[in-house]
């Protein structure tokens, strides 16, 4: 069982370029979530899905977007990345999207460097 | 807003030392409470958790109790071990993370 996988597991980017960080769980969850992780600011939610088709805005989701075409697949895009981008991003599920209750289960983690 | 403020690291114990984590927070409603630790390389991964004031969660040692009259949900572990150095983080209904404390334990 993999659980969640993230791709890529680091990057390099230039300022200015496009980026697509993918995430893939196979625990057939409903909810999703992209968090960045950084040092004395914790994980701040970037974006969720609590459902395939619907996608909500968390904390920090400037300059990201997502999608959420199935219940698999929860990439996120920058579209122009700014070096404040720069960070460790990673992708979580939760079987139900109540998030009273809730377990999230973490990938891996994407460490992103954007120069 | 709903928010969780854990105590700044990190901290450093000898092995077979007693440890707590504070974490206190703010919500409306009745949230549950979560901690997660955070091994080097890896991603988050549920210590335990609790649902409801006065619940006590426990797993691998630790432990901690919802007490929604002080507003906390501290971690506590009574003899730590090497292997238990991590960050550890104090999460409010899932999404709202506190900051991570991170515990180094020497032999």
């Amino acid at each position: 069982i993999a659980g969640i996988t993230q791709a890529p597991t680091s990057q390099i980017l230039a300022a200015g370029r496009r980026m697509t960080l993918r995430c893939t769980q196979d625990m057939r969850h409903n909810a999703m979530y992209w968090y960045r992780q950084d040092l004395g600011l914790g994980l701040r939610l970037i974006h969720y899905s609590n459902t395939a088709g619907t996608t909500g805005k968390g904390e920090v989701p400037d300059g990201y977007s997502v999608s959420r075409a199935n219940t698999d697949d929860f990439p996120l895009t920058l579209a122009s990345a700014v070096p404040s981008q720069t960070s460790v991003y990673f992708c979580a599920s939760s079987s139900t999207g109540q998030q009273s209750t809730d377990t999230q289960y973490f990938g891996p983690g994407t460490r992103l460097t954007v120069l | 807003g709903d928010s969780v403020t854990q105590m700044e690291g990190p901290v450093t114990l000898s092995e077979e030392a007693f440890l707590t984590i504070n974490c206190t927070y703010t919500a409306t409603g009745y949230p549950s409470l979560f901690w997660y630790v955070q091994y080097p390389g890896e991603g988050l991964q549920l210590l335990l958790k609790a649902t409801k004031a006065d619940d006590k969660g426990s797993n691998k040692g630790f432990e901690a109790t919802y007490r929604k009259e002080t507003t906390s949900f501290h971690l506590e572990k009574g003899s730590v071990q090497v292997s238990d150095s991590a960050v550890y983080f104090c999460a409010l209904s899932g999404r709202t993370f506190g900051t991570g404390t991170k515990l180094q334990v020497i032999p």
